[in-house]
């Protein structure tokens, strides 16, 4: 298995330019998630998804669109990016049926906007 | 406003002497926690979780505490190692309401010199 993976690792925008970033997962998991971690904020939720064909704001979901066509990719799009989108950002997964709702992460993709 | 706290952004410990990272939370609905660990360039990782029906959750060198009434819960390394240093993440869960999302503290920074 090869858990959560995401596509790519680093990137290089300018201003206004858009993107997709790309999560895979493996485990047949329902949910997915996504993530930014700037120094000092710690992992905030962009938007989540509860199963295929669904999709929820989470704490920082201004700027960025998401999409789960299929149930083992979530994509994260930037239509318009900015500087403030500078980030890593992290994808997760997690089982709908566990009990503990541990979340799987992938290896990050590092975002420089300019 | 953030429902997961972590107040102390770094820790520096001796190998071979405890460590303890903090939280605390606000949410009165949270009945589960985690705690991740993050090295640089990787995604967070799974450490130890703990029920809210327990008070201590023990694995190997790590133990978590939880005290709810005074809504705080420790992480415990006993005895620390250099490979211990990493980011470490408290999180929580509500999993009656929020479909699997986990809210993040900040993280601290731990440490650990020979």
């Amino acid at each position: 298995n090869a858990g959560v993976t995401q596509t790519p690792k680093f990137r290089v925008l300018k201003t206004g330019q858009s993107m997709t970033l790309l999560c895979a997962q493996d485990m047949n998991h329902e949910y997915m998630y996504w993530y930014r971690q700037d120094p000092g904020m710690g992992l905030r939720l962009i938007h989540y998804s509860v199963g295929e064909g669904t999709t929820a704001k989470g704490e920082v979901p201004d700027g960025y669109n998401v999409s789960r066509l299929k149930k083992q990719n979530f994509l994260l799009g930037l239509e318009s990016a900015a500087p403030s989108q500078t980030s890593v950002y992290f994808c997760a997964s997690s089982k709908h049926e566990s009990l503990t709702y541990e979340q799987y992460f992938g290896p990050g993709t590092r975002l420089t906007v300019t | 406003d953030q429902q997961v706290k972590q107040n102390s952004p770094s820790l520096s410990v001796q190998e071979g002497r405890i460590s303890i990272l903090n939280c605390d939370y606000t949410n009165s609905m949270f009945d589960y926690f985690l705690w991740y660990k993050k090295y640089p360039a990787e995604g967070p990782t799974f450490l130890i979780s703990i029920s809210s029906i327990k008070d201590k959750n023990e694995d190997g060198r790590f133990t978590v505490f939880l005290n709810k009434s005074a809504k705080h819960l420790s992480l415990h390394i006993v005895p620390s190692q250099p490979g211990d240093s990493a980011v470490y993440f408290c999180a929580a869960s509500d999993r009656g309401s929020t479909l699997g999302r986990l809210y993040f503290g900040r993280g601290t920074q731990l440490t650990v010199w020979p």
